[in-house]
């Protein structure tokens, strides 16, 4: 059973702040990790897919990390702006892309 | 170039009423997923769809909930003689066939249903 757990649950921090989040799973038979941002009333839009220890990926001022050895991703924003309110998901994939088990997700909030 | 298309949007039923939720994946996408969120909780996998297939139904409660994905036509999640705990947001999410596939879903924006 694929267990991903997301820390902090929620976050509030003032505009202008960089921030960062957790994503922790087993390290045993990993396939890929995925991350994606869930406005309010919209739906889940995927930000990065992650499958090599060491990976690191990019869009703008949203950056990600994966340490599959350790089981971990971090997400990191920097300079937060108030449209980065949001919930952001991990969710692990097992081999074929046949499921994403997804995290609780960290509900992020931006004040102006 | 449309997204995830789900319809409903809201559905309210009443105990032992059958709710059928649709979706219509993205064009060129052959699998479909269905995800629930619970009240307070993450999105759970429920089922796994190709054309014509069930691939991964173990998510889905063994009773009362059943998915279909005809050649023709949208995917259908369909939920017998409901009760108040199936009260949830049921999202769809679509794929490319394997050969495009970088594991990324496209989600529709989700069927809420209410049952009073």
């Amino acid at each position: 059973i694929l267990n991903v757990e997301q820390s902090p649950q929620s976050l509030h921090v003032q505009e202008g702040d960089s921030t960062n989040f957790t994503c922790s799973f087993p390290s045993s038979n990993f396939y890929a990790l995925h991350w994606y941002r869930w406005e309010t009333a919209k739906s889940p839009e995927a930000l990065f897919v992650m499958t090599l220890n060491g990976d690191e990926k990019k869009k703008g001022r949203i950056s990600a990390t994966l340490n599959t050895k350790e089981g971990y991703s971090y997400l990191y924003i920097k300079g937060s702006q108030p449209e980065d309110s949001a919930t952001y998901l991990c969710a692990l994939t097992n081999t074929g892309f046949q499921k994403l088990v997804f995290g609780t997700g960290t509900r992020l909030l931006v004040s102006p | 170039n449309a997204g995830v298309m789900q319809n409903p949007r809201h559905l309210v039923r009443r105990r032992g009423q059958e709710a059928r939720l649709r979706c219509s994946p993205m064009k060129g996408h052959s699998h479909v997923y269905w995800y629930r969120q619970l009240p307070e909780e993450g999105l759970k996998f429920m089922v796994y769809l190709q054309k014509e297939n069930i691939i991964d139904e173990s998510g889905m409660p063994k009773e009362r909930f059943s998915a279909e994905f005809p050649k023709e036509g949208p995917s259908i999640l369909r939920i017998q003689q409901v009760v108040r705990g199936d009260s949830a947001a049921y999202f769809c999410a679509s794929s490319p066939p394997n050969r495009f596939n970088t594991g990324e879903l496209f989600f529709g924006e989700g069927s809420r249903l209410t049952v009073l």
